[in-house]
C-alpha cells in the first residue's frame, strides 16, 4: 500500500531564515504531488503541483518554491522566510485515478 | 476561475441525527472527492464520485455526484461523536491534475 511522509513535524524559524520541507511517498511511482497550505480555520490554498521529475507548476507568486529531484520526493523551500509563510503545510499524492491523498503536514510557525 | 462552496459552513447536531451538506461550483466538474480533516490532521479521503448522478456509500457515509455535474452532496447517517470536525470536497479543474477545494463545512455534535 502506498504511504506518504512528512517531516518536520512542527517547525518554528524566525523571520528571514530558510526553510526546508520534505515529502516523500512509497508504494507508487510518477505520483502527481503536491504542496498546500493551511491557515487557521481556513480551506487548502494549492502552492505548487508537479506531474514528473523537474516539472513543478507554480499557482501562488510568493516566498516559497519547489522542487522534485527524485520521482517520490518533493521538496518547499524558501530563502528567508515571512510571518505571513506561517500555517499548515500539507503534501499530497495523486495517481491517474484523480484521486488524491494527504500527508500528516507540518505546523510551521515563522517569530 | 473555478470555485467551489459548500454549505452549511458550520453545523452543531445532535449524536444520533443525519447531516446533509453540499458543494456547488459554477463550472462542470468530472470528479468530486469528499474529505474529512480532524484537527492538526491531513484530510482523509472518504469517498471519490466519477459519474453525474453517481451515489456513493462509505459506511455511514454517502456522497452523490448531481445530474449537472456543477454540484455534489454528502450525508452523514446517525451521527457520532468522532464525526466532528471539518469536511472538504474537491475536484480537479478541467483537463488537469489541479484541484480546486471547498470552503469546508465545520461539523460539531452535541452528545
Amino acid at each position: 500500500s502506498q504511504t506518504i511522509h512528512q517531516w518536520p513535524a512542527t517547525l518554528v524559524q524566525p523571520v528571514g531564515s530558510p526553510l526546508s520541507l520534505e515529502c516523500t511517498v512509497e508504494g507508487t511511482s510518477n505520483p502527481n504531488l503536491y504542496w498546500y497550505r493551511q491557515a487557521a480555520g481556513r480551506g487548502l490554498q494549492l502552492l505548487f503541483y508537479s506531474v514528473g521529475i523537474g516539472q513543478i507548476s507554480s499557482e501562488v507568486p510568493q516566498n516559497l518554491s519547489a522542487s522534485r529531484p527524485q520521482d517520490r520526493q518533493f521538496i518547499l523551500s524558501s530563502k528567508k522566510l515571512l510571518l505571513s509563510d506561517s500555517g499548515f503545510y500539507l503534501c499530497a499524492w495523486g495517481d491517474n485515478s484523480y484521486e488524491q491523498y494527504f500527508g500528516p503536514g507540518t505546523r510551521l510557525t515563522v517569530t | 476561475g473555478q470555485q467551489l462552496n459548500q454549505s452549511p459552513q458550520s453545523m452543531f447536531i445532535q449524536e444520533g441525527e443525519d447531516v446533509s451538506m453540499n458543494c456547488t461550483s459554477s463550472s462542470i466538474f468530472n470528479t468530486w472527492l469528499w474529505y474529512k480533516q480532524d484537527p492538526g490532521e491531513g484530510p482523509v479521503l472518504l469517498i471519490a464520485l466519477y459519474k453525474a448522478g453517481e451515489l456513493t456509500s462509505n459506511g455511514r457515509l454517502t456522497a452523490q455526484f448531481g445530474i449537472t455535474r456543477k454540484d455534489s452532496f454528502l450525508n452523514i447517517s446517525a451521527s457520532i461523536p468522532s464525526d466532528v470536525g471539518i469536511y472538504f470536497c474537491a475536484g480537479p479543474t478541467s483537463g488537469t491534475y489541479k484541484y480546486i477545494f471547498g470552503t469546508g463545512t465545520r461539523l460539531k455534535v452535541l452528545a
